[in-house]
């Protein structure tokens, strides 16, 4: 059954300084990973997904991820932090039998928090 | 073009009470979904609609409701409202690469 775990329920990293998030997935069809962000009292929004082709995904405010089969990861990645990336941040895996967007199982969220 | 929009955007209810979660988005998609967001425990799909006409069960469907009124429209109902109930509600709706969301409903049921 598909599933996703993020590692890390809170990270914090200071400004400037290299921001690392983690996600691993479980899936029985090749699937389709997204990583969405929250700002506080707002809707989700999606930073990047994955859908079988470059497995270097680049997406908006400078964060990439990349998928790598093997370590069944799709870890999220951003060189510089800045004070606006303060957020939670989700990582999602295709549905059970989906390659697609039609259904999305939700990772349980890492609070990013940046010090100045 | 507005996207997915959600109302109300804040909700208190008595314990018992009904009310209704309106959902409309203007992107043309024939699936529409509604998730609860609850602290450390990411998105769960409470029901979707894979297109006009058809609803099925998500991973935590007890005591709601949906109706897909239309393409456009899909309403989420509570009908005796209960404090496990309290969440925040998110609908979004879904092209094949990537699904949309709402600004979501703050639901308080005391």
């Amino acid at each position: 059954a598909q599933s996703v775990t993020q590692l890390g329920s809170h990270v914090s990293v200071s400004e400037g300084a290299l921001v690392l998030l983690r996600c691993n997935y479980s899936s029985s069809v090749p699937p389709y990973l997204f990583w969405y962000v929250q700002y506080p009292n707002q809707g989700l929004q999606l930073l990047l997904k994955y859908t079988s082709a470059a497995t270097l995904v680049k997406g908006i405010n400078g964060f990439e991820a990349e998928f790598k089969k093997s370590e069944t990861s799709f870890h999220l990645t951003k060189p510089s932090a800045h004070m606006s990336d303060a957020a939670e941040y989700f990582c999602a895996v295709s549905g059970p039998g989906y390659s697609s967007a039609s259904k999305i199982i939700f990772g349980s969220g890492t609070r990013l928090s940046i010090r100045p | 073009n507005a996207g997915v929009t959600q109302t109300p955007k804040f909700q208190v209810l008595k314990t018992g009470q009904s009310m209704t979660l309106q959902c409309a988005q203007d992107m043309n998609h024939n699936s529409m979904y509604w998730y609860r967001q609850d602290p450390g425990m990411g998105l769960r799909l409470i029901y979707y609609s894979a297109s006009e006409g058809t609803t099925d069960k998500g991973e935590v469907p007890n005591g709601y409701n949906v109706s897909r009124l239309n393409k456009r429209e899909f309403s989420l109902r509570l009908e005796s409202a209960a404090p496990s109930q309290t969440s925040v509600y998110f609908c979004a709706s879904a092209s094949p690469n990537e699904q949309f969301f709402g600004p979501g409903t703050r639901l308080t049921v005391l």
